[in-house]
């Protein structure tokens, strides 16, 4: 079974400054990783995945995830923070053939002025 | 419009009753799934299916019922409502493409059990 491990439940990040999301996963399969943005009120939307293709990933609104195996990683950042970033971001995982998502607990990003 | 629609997107309901949430999607996307995203809970895994009248438990089935005659309809029935299922609920559907696989999302249906 598929995992993905999200630390912080809330995070705040001055704006300007570094966003940075941890994400550790846990999967007996190669894994496909994904971030999500959920907005008030919003479904979620994908940010960017990784599918093997290439260990460092863009995504849109300026986002960007590297695939680390050695260390069960696939951390989110973006280098400087915006008002509209504030959101929840979840981290997810499925492999297996199954196409079942397993999330994380969520990052709520708070963007102070 | 294509894509996922979820209705109602917001519902109370009293302990106690039936109520059930739909799910249509506009594509032909084999799997389905529905989640319930509670604070500090994430989103978690009720039932999903892999295609039309084939359906799985996920991680949290219990109290909960789902059925997919047709491939493009999953809704999901709460067969007796209880506090604990007040939620947000989403339905997804996933395909697999170009090497990997993406989920989209409908908006969410807000449940309220008074």
């Amino acid at each position: 079974a598929q995992s993905v491990t999200q630390l912080g439940s809330h995070v705040s990040v001055s704006e300007g400054a570094l966003v940075l999301l941890r994400c550790n996963y846990s999967s007996s399969v190669p894994p496909y990783l994904f971030w999500y943005v959920q907005y008030p009120n919003q479904g979620l939307q994908l940010l960017l995945k990784y599918t093997s293709a290439a260990t460092l990933v863009k995504g849109i609104n300026g986002f960007e995830a590297e695939f680390k195996k050695s260390e069960t990683s696939f951390h989110l950042t973006k280098p400087s923070a915006h008002m509209s970033d504030a959101a929840e971001y979840f981290c997810a995982v499925t492999g297996g053939g199954n196409n079942r998502l397993a999330f994380g607990k969520g990052n709520q990003v708070v963007v102070i002025p | 419009d294509a894509g996922i629609t979820q209705s109602p997107r917001y519902k109370i309901t009293e302990t106690g009753r039936q109520v059930t949430l739909m799910c249509h999607q506009t594509w032909s996307h084999s799997y389905m799934f529905w989640y319930r995203q509670d604070l500090g809970h994430g989103l978690r895994l009720i039932y999903y299916s892999a295609a039309a009248d084939i359906t799985d438990k996920g991680e949290v089935p219990d109290g909960y019922v789902v059925s997919r005659s047709k491939t493009e309809n999953f809704p999901l029935t709460l067969e007796s409502a209880t506090r604990s299922q007040t939620s947000v609920y989403f339905c997804a559907t996933s395909v697999t493409q170009g090497g990997g696989t993406e989920a989209f999302f409908g908006q969410g249906t807000r449940l309220t059990v008074v």
